[in-house]
């Protein structure tokens, strides 16, 4: 059963603690994304890896890190850095050269207070 | 259609009309274009794409329809179902690299009444 998996779906921290939201793919995609989502927006890119050990800052990446040790994993940190944290985050992967279709994960819904 | 602005546009409709759904892009260098379809508090899941050099593509029940000219997009849901109650968003891509990142707009809540 191939598909994208992020844990867990809801998630609640204080404030000043780091988090790690987690995402796995089994899809053998090399290109992986987090994306963040408020009430009533669109989809904002976090970072983005096209391949293992590598990845790139999108458009929102200020208080967040990643790591992509393994094709199939690549885990968001959200810093106590970052202001704004309570979001729904989602986790994407990308097909192979070419196509440009990215798969979804479920999300996780991360509240800080 | 959808907007920059933080409201969502929405769209209403009886079960069994035809639905449209708009988007405006941004970059007229975009290459390909993405639909997808939200239910609340899930991931966005893939309806149809279509690339630059098309103008139309059509998938089962629905069809998209490109505007290069006036940079508009546009998805069309025909015979709407319950089912289809959903955010829509449109994503376009500007090429250049083997996997591009996808630039979203802000989404149309779509009601279908039964």
């Amino acid at each position: 059963d191939g598909g994208i998996t992020q844990s867990p779906k809801y998630l609640f921290r204080k404030e000043g603690q780091n988090v790690t939201l987690s995402c796995e793919q089994n899809l053998n995609h090399d290109a992986m994304y987090w994306y963040r989502q408020d009430p009533g927006q669109g989809l904002r890119l976090i970072y983005y890896s096209q391949i293992v050990n590598d990845f790139q800052k999108g458009d929102i990446a200020e208080g967040y890190s990643v790591s992509r040790e393994k094709k199939e994993s690549f885990p968001l940190t959200v810093t106590s850095a970052q202001k704004n944290p309570t979001a729904f985050y989602l986790c994407a992967s990308g097909a192979r050269r070419g196509s440009y279709e990215q798969y979804f994960g479920p999300g996780t819904r991360l509240t800080v207070t | 259609g959808e907007s920059v602005g933080l409201h969502l546009p929405t769209l209403s409709v009886q079960e069994g009309d035809n639905s449209i759904i708009n988007c405006a892009y941004s970059n007229s260098a975009s290459d390909y274009f993405i639909w997808y379809k939200q239910e609340s508090g899930k991931g966005p899941q893939f309806i149809i794409d279509i690339r630059s050099n098309m103008d139309k593509r059509q998938g089962q029940r629905v069809t998209v329809l490109l505007n290069k000219t006036v940079k508009h997009l546009s998805l069309q849901i025909a015979a709407t179902q319950p089912g289809d109650s959903a955010v829509y968003f449109c994503a376009e891509i500007y090429g250049g690299t083997s996997y591009g990142k996808l630039t979203f707009g802000q989404g149309t809540i779509l009601t279908v009444h039964p």
